[in-house]
């Protein structure tokens, strides 16, 4: 079962920063937050992925909060072409199944 | 970046057919593939495990007569769906990670899936 709780919605407009949360209250201390985007009808794309330092790359950041239990993945300036399904997993990636399981995401729509 | 290609990207067959769909790391050598099932406004859901050499692993519930997992070499792996139907029509995404990089927590990516329509 998924370990993650995301709102099922949310709205961004055009040129402005998309704030998406994710609660993982259960995570435990070696597992990682894992951060994909589905636009429709393609495969998931990956975004970010991060422990429990701050990440940044040329897509987003990540922000982990300092007790891990949950976490916000920052789109600075949204587009509409940043409309999609985000999901987050969280993911032990030392030995065992390196299988991603996959919630129902947040669906952003960025407006013009 | 690791480059996952699925094809076809769409296919439409009749009833009762065999589909087969492959999946190709292009850049990297993949021992473990997965495969993923989507139906219409749903998640994904993980079908099996494909690993190389050796037999698939299949989650609960998915029938491995159905759905055939060949892993026959480290950039391929072909998921076929036998005697298809039209309640097999769905969206089949397949992922893999590049483990030449090293780092186990690197992330998986994965191919533009397939949209397969049985009529």
């Amino acid at each position: 079962d998924a370990k993650t709780t995301q709102p099922p919605s949310m709205d961004c407009a055009e040129g402005r920063a998309a704030n998406l949360p994710c609660n993982h209250s259960t995570i435990s201390g070696n597992e990682y937050v894992y951060w994909y985007r589905q636009i429709h009808s393609q495969g998931p794309q990956y975004i970010i992925h991060g422990l429990k330092n701050n990440e940044t790359n040329e897509m987003a950041s990540l922000i982990i909060t300092e007790d891990r239990k949950s976490s916000t993945l920052i789109l600075p300036h949204a587009t509409l072409r940043d409309t999609a399904v985000y999901y987050c997993i969280v993911r032990f990636p030392q030995g065992g199944s390196e299988k991603l399981v996959f919630g129902k995401g947040t669906k952003l729509t960025v407006n013009p | 970046g690791a480059v996952v290609s699925q094809h076809p990207s769409r296919v439409i067959c009749k009833s009762g057919t065999s589909v087969k769909i492959e999946c190709r790391s292009l850049d990297f050598q993949a021992t473990t593939m997965f495969w993923y099932r989507q139906f219409p406004k749903q998640s994904l859901m993980l079908m099996a495990t494909s690993n190389e050499g050796s037999k698939a692993t299949y989650e609960q519930g998915v029938e491995k007569d159905k759905f055939l997992i060949n892993h026959a070499s480290l950039t391929l792996s072909t998921l076929t769906v036998t005697s298809a139907h039209p309640e097999d029509s769905s969206f089949y995404i397949c992922s893999a990670r590049d483990p030449g990089r090293g780092v186990r927590n690197q992330p998986q990516h994965f191919g533009d899936g397939t949209r397969l329509s049985i009529l």
